[in-house]
């Protein structure tokens, strides 16, 4: 029978290539916003946030842009290499409270 | 660090036994959480902790479903009886409060047969 389940966006690049990944939130009431790389038999790890008073932050090879009228959220990764190749999560902090809610995850696949 | 430990790994399991999933925080950690992800489902939060109180059960499925956390660098997730429905990887993570990113475990990988 059919097979159902979550289908996860997928990007493939080439190895050297810049990606973007993009996220859609629902709350316009979370401040706190999350990146999270999820690599195969693993627990998601953090790579970078971003509070909703920037609109951009930069880490190493990573970037994170938050538009906050129309409730996105971008990673991009530049010089993406084999290593970056993994399911990446959004994840917002929905005002006082401490939990963080999880998107569905885009899997990117990076060719050498 | 040894980061946010959780036993076991793996867990093969009839249905109608009992499963218990522990995980002990970062030390300093005053929140702890309990995920679990499937592919119908993606990450589901079941339930979290600040302090060692439980704050947030809204998550958790049913009441076969329950949490402890007797002190702040131990936590369980019990399920009983377990269904095959059940079967997912369950993570655990801890974090320093509010608006601050949280550390995951690695995950116990639960088949309920």
């Amino acid at each position: 029978g059919e097979s159902v389940g979550l289908h996860l966006p997928t990007l493939s690049v080439q190895e050297g290539d810049n990606s973007i990944i993009n996220c859609a939130y629902s709350n316009s009431a979370s401040d706190y916003f999350i990146w999270y790389k999820q690599e195969s038999g693993k627990g998601p790890q953090f790579i970078i946030d971003i509070r909703s008073n920037m609109d951009k932050r930069q880490g190493q090879r990573v970037t994170v842009l938050l538009n906050k009228t129309v409730k996105h959220l971008s990673l991009q990764i530049a010089a993406t290499q084999p290593g970056d190749s993994a399911v990446y999560f959004c994840a917002e902090n929905r005002g006082n409270n401490n939990d963080m809610r999880f998107g569905a995850g885009t899997r990117l696949t990076v060719k050498p | 660090d040894a980061g946010v430990i959780q036993s076991p790994r793996h867990e093969v399991t009839e249905m109608g036994q009992e499963v218990t999933l522990r995980c002990k925080p970062i030390s300093g950690h005053n929140s702890l959480f309990w995920y679990r992800q499937t592919m119908m489902r993606g990450l589901e939060l079941l339930i979290y902790f600040n302090n060692n109180v439980p704050i947030d059960d809204s998550g958790m499925p049913e009441d076969r479903f329950s949490a402890k956390m007797p002190n702040a660098s131990f936590s369980t997730l019990k399920i009983q009886p377990s269904e095959p429905r059940d079967s997912a990887v369950y993570f655990c993570a801890s974090s320093t409060g509010t608006g601050r990113g949280y550390t995951f475990g690695s995950g116990t990988r639960l088949t309920v047969v």
